[in-house]
């Protein structure tokens, strides 16, 4: 069954430093990935998706999100963390029988 | 309209109780889910309809019964719940149930089981 894997349930940046939150895959075939993000209180807001072919996604806010095949990973980046960014993050899977699975999550805590 | 609305915000009931948790969306789209999610846990599927019709169970318990009325509105009903079933409850949906499609999701419904 096709899974992803979130390394680091906590991540803490200062304000204006680069954001990185990990995530890998295990699918052997090309999988449909997600990154979604809740704060507090909230459901969750999807933050970009993989299309086959790209490597470099796009989303809202700032993130982006890199697909390395070679290292099955779609890692989530923000060249820049603003306060506002403190939330929790969830990689998911679109699995066999178009599932969404997700990861167990990142928190990522902003300090001034 | 690009919202799932879910009703209602929070629900406190007792074990013998019956409730429902409402779920609403207006953007057209074909399937429709519910998620459980704990606190500090991930979201977890429970339920898909597609076209109105259950797809998918995820072996969840017969105290939920969902229900999905019409193309805009999902209901999952609640009876004899127990503490252990208190969670958020998320609504999700998209146009259809297909691979590259993600979801939008509802605020949730934080239930208390009491």
């Amino acid at each position: 069954a096709q899974s992803v894997t979130q390394l680091g349930s906590h991540v803490s940046v200062s304000e204006g430093a680069l954001v990185l939150l990990r995530c890998n895959y295990s699918s052997s075939v090309p999988p449909y990935l997600f990154w979604y993000v809740q704060y507090p209180n909230q459901g969750l807001q999807l933050l970009l998706k993989y299309t086959t072919g790209a490597t470099l996604v796009k989303g809202i806010n700032g993130f982006e999100a890199e697909f390395k095949k070679s290292e099955t990973s779609f890692h989530l980046t923000k060249p820049s963390a603003h306060m506002s960014d403190a939330a929790e993050y969830f990689c998911a899977v679109k699995d066999g029988y178009n599932k969404l699975i997700f990861g167990a999550g990142t928190r990522l805590a902003v300090h001034p | 309209d690009t919202e799932v609305t879910q009703t209602p915000k929070h629900l406190v009931m007792g074990m013998t109780n019956k409730k429902s948790l409402k779920c609403e969306q207006h953007m057209g789209h074909r399937a429709m889910y519910w998620y459980k999610q704990k606190a500090k846990k991930p979201p977890e599927l429970m339920f898909v309809y597609s076209y109105e019709k259950l797809s998918i169970n995820e072996s969840v318990p017969s105290r939920f019964s969902p229900e999905c009325p019409n193309s805009s509105l999902l209901n999952l009903h609640l009876h004899a719940l127990q503490p252990e079933d208190s969670a958020l409850y998320l609504c999700a949906s998209s146009p259809l149930q297909g691979i590259n499609y993600g979801y939008t999701f509802g605020s949730g419904t934080r239930l208390t089981v009491v």
